[in-house]
Parts: C-alpha cells; sequence; structure tokens
C-alpha cells in the first residue's frame, strides 16, 4: 500500500520554463510534507518543505503547494536549469507515527540547455 | 563543518557474511535513521532512532541490526539473514520541533554507502 505517490516517473523540461511535480498522498495523518532533490549515488539534498496548516512554501525558485482536501501537493521550480536534472522525492511525515518520513517513487527530471 | 558522514562509500562482502555501515552525525540531532534504496525506486525505511539508547524497526527491518549507544553514531549491521542485501543505504538525521509556526521534521541525509554483496 504506497502511501506517497509521483505518478511522473520522469520528466523533461526546456531550461528557463518551469518544471512542475506531483504528488499525492493517502494517510491523513501526514501533517508534514518535503521534497528532496538526489543525485545518483549521492544522499538525498532537501530542498522545501511544508507544514499542513500552510498552503504554499516558497523559497527561491522552488515553490511547494499544498492542497490537503486533495491530498496532493506539488512542487514548481521556475526558472528551470540544467543543473536542476536529478530525481526529486516527495515525502510525508506524521507527527502521530514517530517523525518517520514516507517517501514517493521519485520522479526524474531532464532540464534540456 | 556539521553534517552527516557514512563510511565506506563502496563496500564489497561475500555472500554469508555480516557487515557494519558506519554512520556519524555532529549536528546535535536526536533523531536517526538508515533507509536502503534499490534501482529506480524511492527510499525505504529499515530502522529508526528517536533517542539514545531506543530504536524502533521501520518497514523492512528483517536481516538489520542497529544500536545507538552514542548520541552521534548509528551503525547499521547487514546480517546474513538478508535476502537481498546489495543496495545503496542511506543514513539519516533530525530533530523534530512542533510549535505555533506548525512542524518541522526535515531529515538530513549522507552521502550513502553503496553495498555489494558477491
Amino acid at each position: 500500500d504506497q502511501q506517497v505517490k509521483q505518478n511522473s516517473p520522469s520528466l523533461s523540461v526546456q531550461e528557463g520554463r518551469i518544471s512542475i511535480l506531483n504528488c499525492d498522498y493517502t494517510n491523513s495523518m501526514f501533517d508534514y510534507f518535503l521534497w528532496y532533490k538526489k543525485y545518483p549515488a549521492e544522499g538525498p539534498t532537501f530542498l522545501i518543505s511544508i507544514s499542513s496548516i500552510k498552503d504554499k512554501n516558497e523559497d527561491g525558485r522552488f515553490t511547494v503547494f499544498l492542497n490537503k482536501s486533495a491530498k496532493h501537493l506539488s512542487l514548481h521550480i521556475v526558472p528551470s536549469q540544467p543543473g536542476d536534472s536529478a530525481v526529486y522525492f516527495c515525502a510525508a511525515s506524521a507527527r502521530a507515527a514517530g517523525n518517520k518520513l514516507t517517501f514517493g517513487g521519485g520522479t526524474r527530471v531532464l532540464v534540456k540547455p | 563543518d556539521g553534517g552527516i558522514t557514512q563510511s565506506p562509500k563502496y563496500l564489497f562482502r561475500k555472500e554469508g557474511q555480516n557487515v557494519t555501515l558506519s554512520c556519524e552525525q555532529n549536528l546535535n540531532h536526536d533523531a536517526m535513521y538508515w533507509y536502503r534504496q534499490d534501482p529506480g525506486q524511492g527510499l525505504r525505511l529499515i530502522y529508526y532512532s528517536q533517542i539514545v539508547n531506543d530504536f524502533q524497526k521501520g518497514d523492512i527491518a528483517e536481516g538489520y541490526s542497529v544500536s545507538r549507544e552514542k548520541k552521534e553514531s548509528f551503525p547499521l549491521t547487514v546480517t546474513s539473514a538478508q535476502k537481498n542485501p546489495t543496495a545503496f543505504y542511506l543514513c539519516a538525521s533530525s530533530n523534530p520541533y512542533s510549535g505555533l509556526a506548525g512542524r518541522t521534521d526535515t531529515q538530513y541525509f549522507g552521502p550513502g554507502t553503496r553495498l555489494t554483496v558477491l
């Protein structure tokens, strides 16, 4: 039972355009959500997070949107840069479940120059 | 320079041998975690520890063991009982916080150890 799903395994976008990554979850107990970026053979790097009391959080080129009623979050990267090419994971945690992170399967982003 | 270190980067072992992966953090984080990543998949939680001398099983704990004798160290042993030990192993740490601004629980990851069992 996958509680966090990233339905798009890959995304290709032109440099300078917007990248939109989507993530759906099923567990209504999740109250904290994160996005990580990962290069091959390296550990994930934290990008941005959002608490369930908010619906938007912005940090530079990265914005995360949370729609609790739809159990959906998205990451917008604008403008996209070639260095953004990586695998992006969304993750969710529930305070009631000991703050463990549950990860989606990842979306591979390719930014074309 | 604060961070999480994992050693070694690459590890090779013969089938049937136990192997211990190291994870050290100097971020003064209370919680530490071990994940496993297989090709083309997300991260799956093996074990986690929220405080020294205490740890809990994650989703795929069978064939693994851990200890948390010091706050900064959380070694993972891959035993011969683990049926498919070849994978990329990631350690993480965090300091969960809850307050008026909401909750934060960002986990910070080490560089990973790639274990190959021959």
